[in-house]
């Protein structure tokens, strides 16, 4: 399947600084999916976006599905140490598959 | 809360044998994955299962099966394992395919995650 982008691939950043991550893509979809996953468990649903320039907000994490549907992004603000973990965009295909990108691992140093 | 159990957190196999991964969810619904992760290349999916019996290759199908004798059921088979098979594996499943109108359809859930080692 087209693949995705996603960057940066690492960050390592002070508590209380803000992050931010994006994901492309060649073609237009119609749902973008931001999962975390956190060290030594399965990824879990963040937010999910399905309109174009849908901005969404859940508590210190704030997503944007982009005009073009090409693109992504993920804004955490103020940092803290439980955000660690790996940080996967996805995009749904016909059939309710999902692609996934490769990841931004994120480290926090407190 | 949707509950999606994997039966073992970490195997340890030897090259050649044959290795099942199990999977079960709570939430009735009807697609399960399989999925492998690997460092800087994300999720990659193995099969998926629309229904009870059905099956489908994935992206990377190669050297597995999967069997869904019952809907919260998904197993993922390796029938001689090899060392390139070392990795992180993922179970998923999802409520109905169909209408976007229906935005909880299509988002997965997941196991916590098989670790296997193949020697």
């Amino acid at each position: 399947g087209q693949q995705l982008n996603q960057s940066p691939q690492s960050m390592f950043i002070q508590e209380g600084e803000d992050v931010s991550m994006n994901c492309t893509s060649s073609s237009i979809f119609n749902t973008w999916l931001w999962y975390k996953q956190d060290p030594g468990e399965g990824p879990v649903l963040l937010i999910a976006l399905y309109k174009a320039g849908e901005l969404t907000s859940n508590g210190r994490l704030t997503a944007q599905f982009g005009i073009t549907r090409k693109d992504s992004f993920l804004n955490i603000s103020a940092s803290i140490p439980s955000d660690v973990g790996i940080y996967f965009c996805a995009r749904m295909e016909y059939g309710n598959k999902l692609v996934f990108g490769a990841g931004t691992i994120l480290r926090v140093k407190s | 809360d949707v509950k999606v159990t994997q039966s073992s957190r970490y195997l340890v196999k030897r090259t050649g044998e044959k290795v099942f991964l199990e999977c079960v969810q709570d939430m009735d619904h009807e697609n399960m994955f399989w999925y492998r992760q690997d460092p800087g290349l994300g999720l990659r999916l193995i099969y998926f299962s629309y229904d009870v019996k059905m099956k489908e290759k994935g992206d990377i199908p190669e050297g597995y099966s999967v069997s869904r004798e019952k809907k919260e059921r998904f197993s993922l088979i390796l029938e001689s394992a090899s060392t390139n098979q070392t990795s992180m594996y993922l179970c998923a499943s999802s409520g109905p395919t169909g209408s976007w109108a229906k935005k909880a359809a299509g988002i997965q859930y997941f196991g916590a995650g098989t670790r296997l080692s193949v020697l």
